[in-house]
């Protein structure tokens, strides 16, 4: 079975720019978590989305959004991007709609400069 | 304000002995914990968990012993191995709908051949 998948792998932005990432989970699950991971940092959860609908959320301001589509995929959008959103971001999917294991895209480095 | 700490950034050990990596909480709502690997240019693996109405889990070399009372669990991987050289970070979620995980910052771990 093929794992999760994230592009685009690196990504450098502009300050100002918006971006938007994307996410295949695992083939049959239906839930879909981001997170951002900065040096030193843990990984901070931003979303869930459980078929096409947001099931959490975490304590990011309105520039970050996302989505998901009936099969499944994500994407994450961040607008107007400041210096500190550089960062790795990281997609997670599970099977269960309330499942504690996670199975972890290999990210995508976005640097805004 | 972490609610969950690991506060040794790193740790260094010796091929064949034992690695025990820490982890700390101070939310008593958390009742499932999880231990994820990380390599370079990876997303994180997830390796073990415990539930709190145990006090200990293990799979292989792999063990986790959790202590409630001090909101305490710690990782022991013996032998260790120089392919067990990564990050490590717990992670502790709550019980009910919202099971969003809160991570700690991580611990690299480097097993000397």
């Amino acid at each position: 079975k093929a794992g999760v998948t994230q592009t685009p792998r690196y990504l450098i932005k502009t300050r100002g720019q918006q971006v938007t990432l994307s996410c295949s989970p695992i083939s049959g699950h239906r839930s879909v978590s981001w997170y951002q991971q900065t040096p030193g940092q843990g990984l901070q959860f931003l979303f869930e989305y459980f078929s096409e609908t947001q099931r959490n959320k975490g304590n990011f301001p309105g520039r970050f959004s996302g989505r998901q589509f009936s099969n499944s995929r994500s994407e994450m959008n961040v607008s107007t991007l400041e210096l500190g959103d550089s960062a790795l971001y990281l997609c997670a999917s599970s099977a269960q709609q309330v499942s504690y294991e996670q199975y972890f895209g290999p990210g995508t480095r976005l640097t805004v400069t | 304000d972490q609610q969950v700490k690991q506060n040794s950034p790193s740790l260094s050990v010796q091929e064949g002995r034992i690695s025990i990596l820490n982890c700390d909480y101070t939310n008593s709502m958390f009742d499932y914990f999880l231990w994820y690997k990380k390599y370079p240019a990876e997303g994180p693996t997830f390796l073990i968990s415990i539930s709190s109405i145990k006090d200990k889990n293990e799979d292989g070399r792999f063990t986790v012993f959790l202590n409630k009372s001090a909101k305490h669990l710690s990782l022991h991987i013996v032998p260790s191995q120089p392919g067990d050289s990564a990050v490590y970070f717990c992670a502790a979620s709550p019980s009910g709908g919202s099971y969003i995980p809160t991570f700690g910052r991580g611990t690299s771990l480097i097993v000397h051949p």
